[in-house]
């Protein structure tokens, strides 16, 4: 089974803080994300990467970067979190690109809230 | 583009009672049609997918039909456990790239 684990289960960071969440899968898919859920939003598109040193900016990257120096790793920065980035943070993990079958794997999330 | 609309919530039914919740896709073409199932404190798994039109998903008493000429995809069980509490995405990926597009979650609580 694929297994996508994240570094925190609950983090409390100050306003102005630089945060780091971490997020790593164990079988060798290509491409991984980074979402935020909300109440009544639903989940929402950080950004994503499809290789290595490869990312794209999803529906709301602003406030946000990433980083992927390795395949099974992906970190998402707050580089300086405010309280409005109050949320839980997904992350998950897919093999192929496009429409077809290929699910997303999920982490089991973080709850960041900030102060 | 592709994307979702879910049924909203929340949902409260007696154990035993019939579930339903809607989704209606826009979509190029005939995307895989997911839900998804978010149990409390955890993150999102799958719960049933379908490929193609008239394709029907089940799963742990779960079903959904993939309904081309409605373009709908929604979620039935006939028995509901109060161990079905939890939020129930609709979902479908981009045609082309990354991009999955998610309804915004219905809550469903089961009393028994």
């Amino acid at each position: 089974d694929v297994k996508v684990t994240q570094s925190s289960r609950y983090l409390v960071k100050r306003t102005g803080e630089k945060v780091f969440l971490e997020c790593v899968q164990d079988m060798d898919h290509e491409n991984m994300f980074w979402y935020r859920q909300d109440p009544g939003l639903g989940l929402r598109l950080i950004y994503f990467s499809y290789d290595v040193k490869m990312k794209e900016k999803g529906d709301i990257p602003e406030g946000y970067s990433v980083s992927r120096e390795k395949k099974e790793r992906f970190s998402l920065i707050l580089e300086s979190a405010s309280t409005n980035q109050t949320s839980m943070y997904l992350c998950a993990s897919r093999l192929y690109r496009g429409p077809g079958a290929d699910t997303q794997y999920f982490g089991p999330g973080t709850r960041l809230t900030v102060l | 583009g592709n994307s979702v609309t879910q049924m909203e919530g929340p949902v409260t039914l007696s154990e035993e009672a019939f579930l339903t919740i809607n989704c209606t896709y826009t979509a190029t073409g005939y995307p895989s049609l997911f839900w998804y199932v978010q149990y409390p404190g955890e993150g999102l798994q799958l719960l049933l997918k379908a490929t193609k039109a008239d394709d029907k998903g089940s799963n742990k008493g779960f079903e959904a039909t993939y309904r081309k000429e409605t373009t709908s995809f929604h979620l039935e069980k006939g028995s509901v456990q109060v161990s079905d509490s939890a939020v129930y995405f609709c979902a479908l990926p981009a045609n082309t790239g990354n991009q999955f597009y998610f309804g915004t979650g219905t809550s469903l609580t089961v009393i028994p």
